[in-house]
This record gives structure tokens, sequence and C-alpha cells, in this order.
């Protein structure tokens, strides 16, 4: 399965500034996800990142405030714009799709982000 | 949409075996997975199961019903280590996104 590098690790950023997470995996995969995790909750998916058009966006998400980026099938950034501390959370991007059989999927995450935002 | 039901919690003996179920209604059904996911960690795939029955991977295995739209995950000879949330996870029919479940916070007690 993928292994995916994910950057930073955590940060504590200022109300009203960007921060620009990025995921690198080590191969090729056919998905990106961006996903968003509160203290003690499970996963909220964020968006879909397409390689070469725009992302695609869960309810509740825009573009405006997540900006995500995926230039080829390897590299993806999502960007948490004019923050304030309801930003604040952990935020993970998930790789991977079909093996070579096209039977099974394999999906995992980057090491995660923790951003606090004071 | 997609709903997905899990136990909040559990606990269970170090040794023993610990079932934890899944309930999903989906719209469209294209596979279930298995996460573990310790605390302050991201989700660690377990499995895969997108055809009825049991799918086994050393002291973990998964089972699907798919007309029943119920999953389990079974861990054997618990560990202390195996203390973790395990989430359980839908991908909808033409879809490759995940829907989670709010996970299952299992302990592992002496």
């Amino acid at each position: 399965s993928a292994v995916i590098s994910q950057k930073p690790s955590r940060d504590i950023c200022q109300r009203g500034t960007s921060l620009t997470i990025q995921c690198q995996v080590d191969s090729q995969v056919t998905m990106m996800f961006w996903y968003r995790q509160q203290p003690g909750q499970s996963l909220t998916l964020i968006a879909t990142a397409n390689q070469g058009s725009e992302a695609t966006y869960e309810s509740g998400f825009v573009i405006d405030k997540f900006p995500i980026s995926r230039p080829n099938l390897t590299f993806s950034t999502l960007t948490v714009s004019n923050m304030s501390p309801e930003d604040s959370s952990i935020y993970l991007c998930s790789a991977g799709g079909s093996d070579s059989s096209s039977t099974t999927y394999g999906y995992t995450f980057g090491s995660g982000t923790r951003l606090t935002v004071v | 949409g997609q709903n997905i039901d899990q136990p909040t919690e559990m606990t269970a003996t170090e040794g023993a075996i610990v079932q934890i179920n899944c309930t999903y209604q989906t719209s469209g059904f294209n596979g279930l997975f298995w996460y573990q996911q310790h605390a302050g960690e991201a989700p660690t795939f377990l499995s895969y199961n997108v055809l009825d029955g049991l799918e086994e991977k050393g002291r973990f295995s998964s089972f699907l019903s798919r007309s029943k739209g119920y999953s389990y995950l079974l861990l054997k000879e618990l560990q202390m280590k195996d203390s973790a949330s395990y989430l359980c996870a839908v991908s909808g029919a033409g879809s490759y996104q995940l829907t989670f479940g709010k996970g299952t916070k299992l302990s592992v007690i002496p």
C-alpha cells in the first residue's frame, strides 16, 4: 500500500491567517482525499482531490475556505484559509485505490496535521 | 445518504476475544473497511470486505453480511496494545469515498 508523507505535523496559527498542508505519496494513486477529525470524533470528509481539475467538496465545505490542489498523481495540498479557532482540528490526507487486480481497494492515511488556531 | 452505527465504547480483558459490530444503511455499497486508530495517530487500515463472509488476517477477522447491512471486527488473543479506536467505514456504489462511523473505543484491561 501507498506510504504518505504529510507535513507539517502540527502548527499553531494566528486567527485570520492561512496554512497549507502538503501530502506526498510514494507511488501514483488513483484517489486522494482530505479529512478533518475533531478531538474525540470520527473522520469527516472535506473533499476529493482530483488530479488536474477542481476538487469535489462535501456539503458544508467550500473552495474559498479550503482550496485544494492536486497537480499530479502523487501530491496534493489543502489550505485552511482565514482561520478561526473553530478550525482547530486534525487534518488528514488519504490516498489509494484499486490494486493491480482492480478487485481490492486500499486506502492509507497521512500522519495528520494537528492545527491549533489562537 | 449513509448512516453507520457502532458502539461508542467497549472494554475487554487481555487474552480474551472481542467483537465490534457495525451496521450501515447506504445508498449503494462498494465495500466496508475497518481501521484502527491509536490516540494521537492516523488511522491504520485493518481490513476490507466487499463480499459476504469472513476475512481472516492473523488475530483480526472481519465479517460482512450485505443483505443485513452488518459487519463485525473480531479481535482474538487481545493484547494491551489493541487499546484503540476502531473505525468502520463504507464506500458507496460508484464512489471511492469513505464514510466513517463514529468509532468504537476499545479498552483492554489486565
